[in-house]
This record gives C-alpha cells, sequence and structure tokens, in this order.
C-alpha cells in the first residue's frame, strides 16, 4: 500500500531552518510528483509547491519563493522540503502528498498524504 | 491568488443532505474541471474524495458527489453519517503563477 511517511516534530528559533522529510513506499517514487502543503494551527490548507521525483523539477508558490526548497533523493525515495528564515507565522503542520495520477494523466488533486510534521517556531 | 471561498459551517441530521459550496473565478474553478475536495478529521491527514469535479476515487462512498455550474462548485454528502462529522476543502487547479488554490474550508456537523 502507498505510504508517505514524514519525519517527525521539530521546533526552531526565529531566523533559522527547517528540514522535513518524506519517505515514499509501496510504489514508484519516480512516477509520481511529491507536493508540500501547510496548515497553520486551526487554519485551512495552503500549497506551496512540488517536486517531480524523476527529474528533480520543483514548482514554488509566489508566497514561498526564495525561501523554500524542495528536493529528492531517489536512492532513498524521499522528498524533502526546506523552510528558511523562520517566523513565528510559519508553525504550522506540513504535509506531504502524492499527486493523483495514472499512466502519464494528472488529475491535479493530491490522493495519498503524510501524516504532517508540527513545526513550531519559537524563541 | 485568493482562497476559493467556502462556508465556515453547514450541517445536517443523520440520514439528510447537506451541500456544500466552493466559489471561485473564472481563473480557477471557472476555467478548469480540476476541482477536488478533501475531508478532514481532527488531527488528521486530509483525504481525497472528489477529484475533477465529479469523479470518487475508489473506496469512497457514493453518498458524496461533486458538481460545478459557472464559478462555483459543490459538494454533497447524503445519507449523513456520524463519521462525516469534519472539514470539508476544496481545491482547484488554476492559471495564476500558484497552480493549485484550496478553499477556506467548511466544518461540517452531524446533529
Amino acid at each position: 500500500q502507498v505510504q508517505l511517511v514524514q519525519s517527525g516534530a521539530q521546533v526552531e528559533k526565529p531566523g533559522a531552518s527547517v528540514k522535513v522529510s518524506c519517505k515514499a513506499s509501496g510504489y514508484t517514487f519516480t512516477d509520481y510528483y511529491i507536493h508540500w502543503v501547510r496548515q497553520a494551527p486551526g487554519q485551512g490548507l495552503e500549497w506551496m509547491g512540488w517536486v517531480n521525483p524523476n527529474s528533480g523539477d520543483t514548482h514554488y508558490a509566489q508566497k514561498f519563493q526564495g525561501r523554500v526548497t524542495m528536493t529528492r533523493d531517489t536512492s532513498i525515495s524521499t522528498a524533502y522540503m526546506e523552510l528558511r528564515g523562520l517566523v513565528s507565522d510559519d508553525t504550522a503542520v506540513f504535509y506531504c502528498a502524492r499527486e493523483h495520477s495514472d499512466s502519464g494523466t494528472y488529475y491535479k488533486s493530491f490522493d495519498h498524504w503524510g501524516l504532517g510534521t508540527l513545526v513550531t517556531v519559537s524563541s | 491568488q485568493s482562497a476559493l471561498t467556502q462556508p465556515p459551517s453547514a450541517s445536517g441530521s443523520p440520514g439528510q443532505s447537506v451541500t456544500i459550496s466552493c466559489t471561485g473565478t473564472s481563473s480557477d474553478v471557472g476555467a478548469y474541471n480540476y476541482v477536488s475536495w478533501y475531508q478532514q478529521h481532527p488531527g488528521k491527514a486530509p483525504k481525497l474524495m472528489i477529484y475533477e469535479v465529479t469523479k470518487r476515487p475508489s473506496g469512497v462512498p457514493d453518498r458524496f458527489s461533486g458538481s460545478k455550474s459557472g464559478n462555483t462548485a459543490s459538494l454533497t454528502v447524503s445519507g449523513l453519517q456520524a463519521e462525516d462529522e469534519a472539514d470539508y476543502y476544496c481545491s482547484s487547479f488554476t492559471d495564476d503563477k500558484n497552480p493549485y488554490v484550496f478553499g477556506t474550508g467548511t466544518k461540517v456537523t452531524v446533529l
């Protein structure tokens, strides 16, 4: 079965960086885009960007441009999201999610999600 | 890119139906048949319930259905059950620099 296992909760100071991992299993890692979605406490979902595990290509939401980097390591089927220059408003649960696709058809939706990683930014 | 607009709350008694709206613009909901809906229980990850406006992934009950008219998409939950009580978010592909946008979320309460 498809699983996306994320790294554990982290506490970071303002100005620091955080790197969250997302290990995929149960499918061919390079066949599906990985997206990252943020959810602040009590708030809605916010799309951050995607990484193409096959090529390493990325596309970031304008809001996070210059502050986020999404990468992957195909040897261990793991995607990463690094966010720099943390501020208190970055306190959130960060989810990785697999793009729903089938044989080259992309459905622009997210069919499998990790459990989320809580990042707390606090001095 | 602003979030898609959803009502903050909706409710219904067991067995009844509830419909949630998701209003966007001609650049997102109105432009593409790439509207999806997600169910999120407290403390849990979102779950895909509807994609491409009307399609259900395998395993999602047919009590869940989606539709779209113009710039507004809708999710209907028929035959409400206690386990349907959750937050629901719509999402759409857009022609904006940010290609994905989520709705503001709707809390569904089963009375």
